[in-house]
């Protein structure tokens, strides 16, 4: 099992450009997570899927939107990216909310 | 919403030495409570999870306790090792959603 894999695991764009970080896991897990990572800021949460077919917004899910492809893959797009968006953003995914989270290796995004 | 703190940021300990790190929660209706450890460049990984019908859970070196009335919950280290270092993160859980507190950098000293 490769667990939960992220694509790109480096991205540097311009200000205004748009990209979307790919999330695949192949535990047969109902919820899916993206968050950001910045510098004493912990692990906070942009958006979350809870099943197939839903999403939800999380802490921070402004400048951010998010697919549920299928159970397996769970997307993040940035449409227009700005310089605040430049953090390390992993994807998660568990049984179900109260339960472990298995994280993604990590992309690591630079906006300038 | 939830909030979760945690305290200290930043902690050093002597090799052999305990360390305690504290996080208190919002939500009484909160009922999961996991830590995670992240070591230097890697991704964050469970190292012990408490319910919260749960007052304390051990494994090993590793020991969390939970305080409901209270709404707090502590990870305790005992004999600390160099393989320790890292930084843990607390979290609070209720359904599908999550908050974690912002980290503690755990130093072990030689």
């Amino acid at each position: 099992n490769a667990g939960v894999t992220q694509t790109p695991k480096f991205q540097v764009l311009k200000t205004g450009q748009s990209m979307t970080l790919q999330c695949a896991q192949d535990m047969n897990h109902n919820s899916m997570y993206w968050y950001r990572q910045d510098p004493g800021m912990g692990l906070r949460l942009i958006y979350y899927s809870a099943s197939e077919g839903t999403t939800d917004k999380g802490e921070v899910p402004n400048g951010y939107n998010v697919s549920r492809l299928n159970k397996r893959e769970f997307s993040l797009r940035l449409e227009s990216a700005a310089p605040s968006q430049t953090s390390v953003y992993f994807c998660a995914s568990g049984l179900a909310g109260s339960y472990e989270q298995y994280f993604g290796p990590g992309t690591r995004l630079t906006v300038t | 919403g939830e909030n979760v703190e945690q305290h200290p940021s930043t902690l050093s300990v002597q090799e052999g030495d305990s360390a305690v790190i504290k996080c208190t929660y919002s939500d009484s209706a909160s009922n999961y409570f996991p830590w995670y450890k992240q070591e230097l460049g890697k991704r964050p990984q469970l190292i012990i999870d408490i319910r919260s019908n749960v007052g304390e859970k051990k494994d090993q070196r590793i020991a969390v306790t939970l305080n409901k009335t209270a709404k707090h919950f502590s990870l305790h280290i005992t004999e600390t090792q160099p393989e320790d270092s890292a930084v843990y993160f607390c979290a609070a859980s209720r359904e599908d959603k999550i908050i974690f507190g912002k980290g503690t950098r755990l130093h072990i000293l030689p």
